[in-house]
């Protein structure tokens, strides 16, 4: 039973370039949530989505950050043109049902803007 | 803003010592957890406590919580090299799904 796959695991952009992150829930699992951990810090929530809907994107930066869940496929977080600040670990965990408390973290995706 | 903060920020004991650390938050939770995160690696769930519970076990480690403080610590008793890791508590509200981590204290286990 695979965890939590996030990829890829180490991204490096341009700044100005997209960066596309994503992330495939456990099996069974149909709630994804996406937190970012800039250098140093701890983790902080981004968003969390449903399939098909997002139901909590409080956490998201107003402009160039986007995420989806599909009804088929992996989530995907995507940062358009991205910047130097953006560059952190974004780390995917999922549920099933809405139970974010016991959700499983992925290993996380390191992105690197240069 | 950020719900927890953790003291120390970095803490570096002998192998075989005990390892304290600690979290403090600012609203009520429903529950609270620790993270242990090596590094650049992903989290480890280590252990859960209810707002309802004071303590928990988990083989080397004991977790408090007091409510009235908005307070809870992490115990590693008898620590070990491979404990060397980040540790973060993280918080949740009744009805929220997200978790609210706090900075993180950076243990060391000097050999």
């Amino acid at each position: 039973n695979a965890g939590v796959m996030q990829n890829p695991r180490h991204l490096v952009r341009r700044r100005g370039q997209e960066a596309r992150l994503r992330c495939s829930p456990m099996k069974g699992h149909s709630h994804v949530y996406w937190y970012r951990q800039l250098p140093e810090e701890g983790l902080k929530f981004m968003v969390y989505l449903q399939k098909e809907n997002i139901i909590d994107e409080s956490g998201m930066p107003k402009e160039r950050f986007s995420a989806e869940f599909p009804k088929e496929g992996p989530s995907i977080l995507r940062i358009q043109q991205v910047v130097r600040g953006d560059s952190a670990a974004y780390f995917c965990a999922s549920s099933w049902g809405d139970r974010g408390v016991e959700a499983f973290f992925g290993q996380g995706t390191r992105l690197t803007v240069v | 803003s950020q719900q927890g903060e953790e003291d120390p920020q970095a803490l570096s004991i002998q192998e075989g010592e005990n390892a304290t650390m600690n979290c403090s938050y600012k609203t009520s939770i429903n529950n609270l957890q620790w993270y242990r995160q090596n590094s650049g690696r992903g989290l480890v769930h280590l252990i859960l406590i209810r707002s309802n519970e004071r303590e928990k076990h988990s083989g080397r480690l004991r977790v408090t919580l007091d409510t009235s403080k908005k307070s809870s610590s992490l115990l590693i008793t008898a620590s070990r090299a491979a404990d060397t890791a980040s540790y973060f508590c993280a918080t949740d509200r009744q009805g929220a799904q997200k978790l609210v981590f706090g900075q993180g204290t950076r243990l060391t286990i000097n050999p």
